[in-house]
């Protein structure tokens, strides 16, 4: 199984909203990552976790806050976003944080703020 | 200036035409991945090139690695319908950590 779930598929939200986005992965990889994916351009990284710890962060803005819970699941909470954070939100996950790793996508979630 | 440029930017070719996709940089890598990214999809993995002038085929799609390892090409023969979609080379670069840095991607749409 090299599947990656994301949750939810499409969402909507107010630029007051305080929502999550969730990404499980059953592989047991132990580094996960997110990316944003702005529409006709390549993903780009936002965060990555190794063993559950928080590992680099790309100067992203505090509206965005990533949690680990456990080794299978990854967060993103959104909160006072701006209409110019809509994109896709791809989670990824790997083995490790290593050279040559193979990251496996999940489907992603397509984020409307408006 | 983006690490990796991908061109052309937009394919539109007819179905069983062929068309060779080319991604270049001025750095040399130690390796490079080809994904293929469907509308309402995440990036799934092509294959990884890892020798200079390697050459791999994953069935009409033919993947190669620049002999200096500072560029690389995708050739598909007789493409079909099945195949539209934004191909993205990548890289697993290093500056203060590890990080996959994708190409500004190719976007093709083959017509039935």
């Amino acid at each position: 199984d090299t599947e990656v779930t994301q949750t939810p598929k499409h969402l909507v939200m107010g630029m007051t909203n305080k929502k999550s986005l969730k990404c499980e992965q059953h592989m047991g990889h132990r580094a996960m990552y997110w990316y944003k994916q702005k529409a006709k351009k390549p993903p780009e990284l936002m965060f990555v976790y190794s063993y559950e710890k928080l590992s680099i962060n790309e100067s992203v803005p505090s509206r965005f806050s990533p949690e680990c819970p456990n080794s299978s699941l990854l967060n993103l909470h959104l909160h006072a976003l701006q209409p110019e954070d809509s994109a896709l939100y791809l989670c990824a996950s790997s083995q490790d944080w290593a050279y040559r790793e193979t990251q496996y996508f999940g489907p992603g979630t397509r984020l409307l703020v408006l | 200036t983006q690490l990796l440029e991908q061109s052309p930017q937009f394919l539109s070719i007819q179905e069983g035409e062929n068309l060779t996709v080319y991604c270049n940089s001025s750095s040399v890598f130690s390796s490079l991945q080809w994904y293929r990214q469907e509308p309402g999809e995440g990036p799934v993995l092509l294959v990884t090139v890892v020798t200079g002038g390697e050459v791999k085929k994953l069935k009409r799609l033919t993947f190669q690695f620049g002999d200096a390892r500072k560029d690389s090409s995708l050739h598909i023969t007789a493409a079909q319908p099945g195949d539209t979609g934004l191909y993205l080379c990548a890289v697993l670069w290093m500056d203060s950590s590890y990080k996959l840095i994708f190409g500004s991607g190719t976007r093709l749409l083959v017509r039935p």
